[in-house]
């Protein structure tokens, strides 16, 4: 039980699908974080919110789109991807911006064909 | 710019020790972080350093140089169970959090 879950654990799509990535985190944190994960690549930062507040974009492109509705919810929305988008999407979450370790969710597998 | 170095593999076995180092060059400091992650599952928190020292945590135990920017984390007494990657990470002067690529640690009996 990692606190953070996240749903699919798998999903293939066509580059000219759309599809939602889901996380919730049961651990009443205030900060929500999107990351990549490339095999032997380190872990790339998307989006982070705080306090609901989208605080960091790092020059993703526009096809992946955030949306956290409340503390406890975040989505990454999917739209015409590219067959390099394939990766792990690992949603995380912490207390505060400042020194609190991240609790990760067990990740979505996206395969893009 | 700002690097985080570990070793890509290593490999040690069972009931013996190993050492990961870790190596950074951050615009400035705010803690050096491990995280361990088996395949197929979240990166999960193992121990965090701010100050100069060895913290020992169990079977695990991590060390930070700020002034050398160098950190490793030992695990003793290794178990099958031990075989994951291990993630470094170091919160720099904006509290950004840098990331290294990992070292995969593969234990035999």
């Amino acid at each position: 039980e990692t606190g953070v879950t996240q749903t699919p654990r798998h999903l293939v799509m066509g580059m000219t699908n759309k599809k939602s990535l889901k996380c919730e985190q049961h651990l009443g944190h205030n900060a929500m974080y999107w990351y990549k994960q490339s095999a032997k690549k380190p872990l790339e930062l998307m989006f982070v919110y705080n306090f609901k507040e989208q605080t960091e974009n790092n020059s993703v492109p526009s096809r992946f789109s955030p949306e956290c509705p409340n503390s406890s919810h975040l989505f990454l929305h999917l739209h015409t991807l590219q067959p390099e988008d394939s990766a792990l999407y690992l949603c995380a979450s912490s207390h505060d911006r400042e020194g609190s370790p991240l609790h990760f969710g067990n990740g979505t597998r996206l395969t893009v064909t | 710019g700002q690097n985080i170095d570990q070793p890509t593999e290593m490999t040690a076995t069972e009931g013996a020790i190993v050492q990961i180092n870790c190596t950074y060059q951050t615009s400035g400091f705010n803690g050096l972080f491990w995280y361990q992650q088996h395949a197929g599952e979240a990166p999960t928190f193992l121990s965090y350093n701010v100050l100069d020292g060895l913290e020992e945590k169990g079977r695990f135990s991590s060390f930070l140089s700020r002034s050398k920017g160098y950190s490793y984390l030992l695990l003793k007494e290794l178990q099958m169970k031990d075989s994951a990657s291990y993630l470094c990470a170091v919160r720099d002067s904006n509290y950004q959090l840098i990331w290294g690529a990992g070292t995969k640690l593969i234990i035999k009996p």
